[in-house]
C-alpha cells in the first residue's frame, strides 16, 4: 500500500527553529509537494522537490532523499502566523497525489 | 495563480437529502479536482473532473453518490446525494497550475458540510 507518515502535532517556539520530517512508501515517485493549511483555510502551496537535496525558499527549506524516502520542511525564525498544518504530499509513478494527515505546528510565544 | 472560490462555504443538511457545490476559477483549467478532507485527516481525492469528458472517480467513491459535471474549463459542481452523517466533511476544489495533474495546485476555501 501506499503510506505517508509525518508527526501529528508539534509545537516550537516563537524565533526558533523546527524540522517538520515526513516519510513515504509509495507506488513510484515523480516528486514530493508541502503545503501549508491554516485552520479552517485551503492548502497553499509551498515547496516542491523531485531531486535530492536542500530547496531553500525564504525561511522556509525543504530537503529531500528519495533513497530514504524521506522530506523534512525546516521552518526558521518561526513566527506565530506559522502556527498551521503542514501537509506531506507524493506524486506517485501515475502522477496521482498521496497525501499526508498533516502535521499541526504550535508556535508558542 | 489560479484564483479558486466555492459556494457554498458551509451548510447543515438533513440525512437523505442532497447539496451540490459549486467551484469557480478565474482562469481556464484543463482539470479540476475535488476532495474530501475529514478533521485532522489527510486530504482523500474523490474525483477528477475534465471537461468535455465524465469524471473520473477514485476507488470508494461513485458517480451515483457524487455526481460531478463540468460544463466548461472554469467551472465545475459536486452533489453529495443521500447524505448520511458520515459525509460530514470539508469538500475542497482544486485545480493545477497549468496542464499538468502534477504540478502545484490551488485550493479552494472549502465547503463545511454537517449532516443531521
Amino acid at each position: 500500500g501506499q503510506n505517508i507518515d509525518q508527526p501529528t502535532e508539534m509545537t516550537a517556539t516563537e524565533g526558533a527553529i523546527v524540522q517538520i520530517n515526513c516519510t513515504y512508501q509509495t507506488s513510484g515517485f515523480n516528486g514530493l509537494f508541502w503545503y501549508q493549511q491554516h485552520a479552517g483555510e485551503a492548502p497553499t502551496f509551498l515547496s516542491y522537490n523531485v531531486l535530492d537535496g536542500l530547496e531553500e525558499k525564504g525561511r522556509f527549506s525543504s530537503f529531500l532523499s528519495r533513497s530514504k524516502g524521506y522530506s523534512y520542511l525546516l521552518l526558521k525564525e518561526l513566527q506565530m502566523k506559522d502556527s498551521a498544518s503542514y501537509l506531506c504530499a507524493v506524486l506517485d509513478s501515475n502522477y496521482q497525489l498521496i497525501w499526508g494527515a498533516g502535521t499541526k505546528l504550535i508556535i508558542k510565544p | 495563480s489560479a484564483v479558486i472560490s466555492q459556494k457554498p462555504s458551509r451548510d447543515i443538511c438533513q440525512r437523505g437529502t442532497s447539496l451540490t457545490i459549486q467551484c469557480q476559477v478565474d482562469s481556464q483549467v484543463t482539470m479540476m479536482f475535488w476532495y474530501r478532507q475529514q478533521p485532522g485527516q489527510s486530504l482523500t481525492l474523490i474525483a477528477t473532473a475534465n471537461q468535455g469528458s465524465e469524471a473520473t472517480y477514485e476507488s470508494g467513491f461513485v458517480i451515483d453518490k457524487f455526481p460531478i459535471s463540468r460544463p466548461n474549463l472554469t467551472f465545475s459542481t459536486l452533489t453529495v446525494s443521500n447524505m448520511s452523517p458520515e459525509d460530514s466533511s470539508i469538500y475542497l476544489c482544486s485545480a493545477p497550475q497549468g496542464d499538468r495533474s502534477y504540478n502545484e495546485q490551488f485550493f479552494g476555501p472549502g465547503t463545511r458540510l454537517t449532516v443531521l
